[in-house]
């Protein structure tokens, strides 16, 4: 079992959809959780972070996090064909160095 | 300001042949870590830095792999004797390191290609 498992897609969307993201992790013991985005031949970029339980939104992005059940997850609304990227879940636990990344999901947002 | 720049932005080598790898933080960062993506592979933890403590490195996969870190700013990432199974894109990261909970910035990463 992987420690990170994301869906690699493609998810495909019609612009102006919502796109949902969902990422499960095995380590209990993970505290923080990192959604990045990824664009063809580019580095990361970091787009949302939660540490807590529930949801947190930023702008068009809501980030979503149970730990009883280990999943994060990652809404994105009124989807705009700019947002087709790889989308990379990212767990890691408090004080530690590493961040542990899914193998990332690919998003088509189609005009 | 300034993001987490690396040089260079591609390398070509022989297999073989000796590479350094540099990355630059983002100023007042004190952790800076480093990470590889292959074609089809995630993205691969290598070693992380955080101050004056001892760098974790138990992401290296071989002991061709080293890095340092002068002045607890610019790291330079070395492989030795380099295969072709090294070629991939090399990124490096930086975080303030003062929350615990480790948001990392990403540099533009250096992509090495070994002939």
């Amino acid at each position: 079992q992987k420690e990170v498992e994301q869906n690699s897609g493609p998810l495909s969307v019609p612009e102006g959809a919502i796109a949902s993201l969902n990422c499960t992790y095995s380590d209990r013991g993970s505290q923080s959780f990192f959604w990045y985005r990824q664009y063809s031949g580019k580095s990361p970029e970091l787009i949302m972070f939660i540490y807590s339980n529930g949801d947190k939104e930023d702008g068009r992005f809501t980030a979503q996090l149970n730990k009883a059940s280990q999943y994060v997850s990652l809404l994105i609304r009124d989807s705009q064909p700019s947002d087709s990227a790889t989308y990379l879940c990212a767990v890691a636990r408090v004080n530690t160095g590493k961040l542990i990344f899914g193998q990332g999901t690919t998003l088509q947002v189609k005009p | 300001g300034a993001g987490v720049s690396q040089s260079p932005s591609n390398k070509v080598t022989e297999k073989g042949k000796d590479v350094e790898l540099r990355c630059d933080p983002i100023s007042g960062h004190t952790a800076l870590y480093w990470y590889r993506q292959s074609l089809g592979q995630g993205l691969e933890f290598l070693i992380y830095f955080q101050g004056n403590s001892a760098p974790d490195k138990s992401g290296l996969p071989s002991d061709r792999f080293s890095a340092e870190r002068t002045g607890g700013s610019v790291s330079t990432l070395t492989i030795q004797r380099t295969q072709q199974e090294d070629s991939a894109v090399y990124l490096c990261a930086s975080s303030s390191g003062t929350s615990g909970y480790n948001e990392q910035f990403f540099g533009p990463g250096t992509r090495l290609t070994v002939l």
